[in-house]
C-alpha cells in the first residue's frame, strides 16, 4: 500500500532550528490529513490536522501545510526541542464512509540534538 | 488526561491458539478502532466499530478476526486461530465523534510462536 509515503526515514536537527517533515499521497479521495507523534512503547499521539479546504494550520510550534495540487503535506516544528525527538507519522482520511479510517505513512524518525 | 488502556502489554501465544486483546476506551467515546503495526512496517487499519457494529474493516480483517464490546467499558479484538504473521503491535483507539484525530492506546505486542 503506497497511498501515503514519507520518503525520509530519518531527520536530524539542531535544537532551536526548524524541523520539516514531508509526506506525499496519491489517493485524491483523501480530504483530511493528520500528523501523529510516537514515542517508543507508546501509541501514536495526535499532533495536528488539516482539512482539504485549507492550506495551512498552526498550533503553537507546529504548522501543517497542504498542497493539494501536488498531493503533498508537510509539518514544520519551530523551534525544535530535544523532547520533539520521536517518530512522526502522517495519516490521511477519505471522509464519507471511511470517516474514521486512517492510512498511515511509514514514519520519519526525528532526532533533535541539544 | 483521559487514556485508552490496553491489556496485556505483551502476549505470547502458540500458533493456532485463540487470543483476545483487551481495550478500555475513553468513557464518553462512541467510535472504536483497531490498528496493527508489524515490525518495520506501517501502522495498518483493521476495523472501526460504532453503535455495536462494525462500520468498516480492511482486507486484513478476515474471518479469523472479530471485535466485541461485551459491556459498557471494554472493546476486544479476538483472533481465532493465530498465525505467525499475526505477530505485531496491536493498537486500540477511540473517538468521541468519529473525527479522525482520535486517541490511541499504548498497544499490545502479540508474539505468535
Amino acid at each position: 500500500d503506497q497511498q501515503v509515503k514519507q520518503n525520509s526515514p530519518s531527520l536530524s536537527v539542531q535544537e532551536g532550528r526548524i524541523s520539516i517533515l514531508n509526506c506525499d499521497y496519491t489517493n485524491s479521495m483523501f480530504d483530511y490529513f493528520l500528523w501523529y507523534k510516537k514515542y517508543p512503547a507508546e501509541g501514536p499521539t495526535f499532533l495536528i490536522s488539516i482539512s482539504s479546504i485549507k492550506d495551512k494550520n498552526e498550533d503553537g510550534r507546529f504548522t501543517v501545510f497542504l498542497n493539494k495540487s501536488a498531493k503533498h503535506l508537510s509539518l514544520h516544528i519551530v523551534p525544535s526541542q530535544p523532547g520533539d525527538s520521536a517518530v512522526y507519522f502522517c495519516a490521511c482520511n477519505a471522509g464519507g464512509t471511511s470517516y474514521g479510517k486512517l492510512t498511515f505513512g511509514q514514519g520519519t524518525i526525528l532526532t533533535v540534538h541539544p | 488526561e483521559p487514556e485508552v488502556t490496553q491489556t496485556p502489554s505483551h502476549q505470547v501465544t502458540q500458533m493456532g491458539q485463540e487470543v483476545i486483546l483487551r481495550c478500555v476506551p475513553i468513557s464518553n467515546h462512541l467510535y472504536f478502532y483497531w490498528y496493527r503495526q508489524i515490525l518495520g512496517q506501517k501502522v495498518e487499519f483493521l476495523v472501526s466499530f460504532y453503535n455495536n457494529e462494525i462500520s468498516e474493516k480492511s482486507e486484513i480483517f478476515d474471518d479469523q478476526f472479530s471485535v466485541e464490546r461485551p459491556d459498557g467499558s471494554n472493546f476486544t479484538l479476538k483472533i481465532r486461530s493465530t498465525k505467525l504473521e499475526d505477530s505485531a503491535m496491536y493498537f486500540c483507539a477511540s473517538s468521541e465523534s468519529g473525527y479522525p484525530g482520535y486517541t490511541f492506546g499504548s498497544g499490545t505486542r502479540l508474539t505468535v510462536v
